[in-house]
C-alpha cells in the first residue's frame, strides 16, 4: 500500500500568513494527488486535483505543486475561513490512501 | 443540483451488522465510480471501499471480508453492508463520487462530490 505522510500534523498561524503543508508518498504516484479541506461537522471539500489543478470555485490563494513523491499545498494569505484540517489523497492505485491530516489553527 | 445523501447509520453492538445507503441525484450515477470514506475521530480520513461502473469492487485490508460495497443504478443508490463490526469502525461514513478529467495525455482522478455523512457507533 502507498503511505502518505503529511507535515506538519499541527500548524498554528495568523490571518494573512503564508503557509505550506507537505505530503510525501512512500513511492512515486506521478501527479495522482488531491487535497481536501475539512471543517468540524462538515464533509471534506476538494481543493486541488492532479497535484496542481485548482477545483472550480476554490479561491486562488490555494495552490498545489509537486510530482512523484513530494507535494505541497500552499495558502498564500490565510483567511479566517481557512482554519480547518487538510488532507492529501493518492488515487494512483488501490487501496486509495489519505495522509494523516494537518490541523491548521489560529495563533 | 448534484447531491449525495447517506442514511442508515446508528448504534450497533460489537459483532453486529449495519447497512448504509447513499442516494444520488443531479448526475448520471451509472457513469461514475463511487466510494465510501470514513472519518474516525482523532485519526482522520480513511478510504473504506470503492466500486466501478462495471461493478468491480475494492477494499483496504482493514475491512476486506467484513464490508461489501454495492450499487443499484436503476435506483441511483450506493450501499455498504458492514458485518462483524468492531469498536474501531466507529466513524462518520461519507459516500463520494470519483470524477476523472483528461489532463494533457493522461486522466486525473479525484473525489469531487461528497455527502454530509452518517454516523456509525459500535459499542456495547
Amino acid at each position: 500500500d502507498i503511505q502518505l505522510t503529511q507535515s506538519p500534523s499541527f500548524l498554528s498561524a495568523s490571518v494573512g500568513d503564508r503557509v505550506t503543508i507537505t505530503c510525501r508518498a512512500s513511492q512515486g504516484i506521478s501527479s495522482y494527488l488531491a487535497w481536501y479541506q475539512q471543517k468540524p461537522g462538515k464533509a471534506p471539500k476538494l481543493l486541488i486535483y492532479a497535484a496542481s489543478t485548482l477545483q472550480s470555485g476554490v479561491p486562488s490563494r490555494f495552490s498545489g505543486s509537486g510530482s512523484g513523491t513530494e507535494f505541497t499545498l500552499t495558502i498564500s494569505s490565510l483567511q479566517p475561513e481557512d482554519f480547518a484540517t487538510y488532507y492529501c489523497q493518492q488515487l494512483t492505485s488501490y487501496p486509495y490512501t489519505f495522509g494523516q491530516g494537518t490541523k491548521l489553527e489560529i495563533k | 443540483e448534484v447531491q449525495l445523501v447517506e442514511s442508515g447509520g446508528g448504534l450497533v453492538q460489537p459483532g453486529g451488522s449495519l447497512r448504509l445507503s447513499c442516494a444520488a441525484s443531479g448526475f448520471t450515477f451509472s457513469t461514475y465510480d463511487m466510494h465510501w470514506v470514513r472519518l474516525v475521530t482523532g485519526k482522520g480520513l480513511e478510504w473504506v471501499s470503492g466500486i466501478g461502473t462495471t461493478g468491480n469492487t475494492y477494499y483496504p485490508g482493514s475491512v476486506k471480508g467484513r464490508f461489501t460495497i454495492s450499487r443499484e443504478n436503476a435506483k441511483n443508490s450506493l450501499y455498504l453492508q458492514m458485518n462483524s463490526l468492531r469498536a474501531g469502525d466507529t466513524a462518520v461514513y461519507y459516500c463520494a463520487r470519483e470524477a476523472r478529467t483528461r489532463t494533457s495525455n493522461y486522466y486525473s482522478y479525484y473525489m469531487d462530490v461528497w455527502g454530509k455523512g452518517t454516523t456509525v457507533t459500535v459499542s456495547s
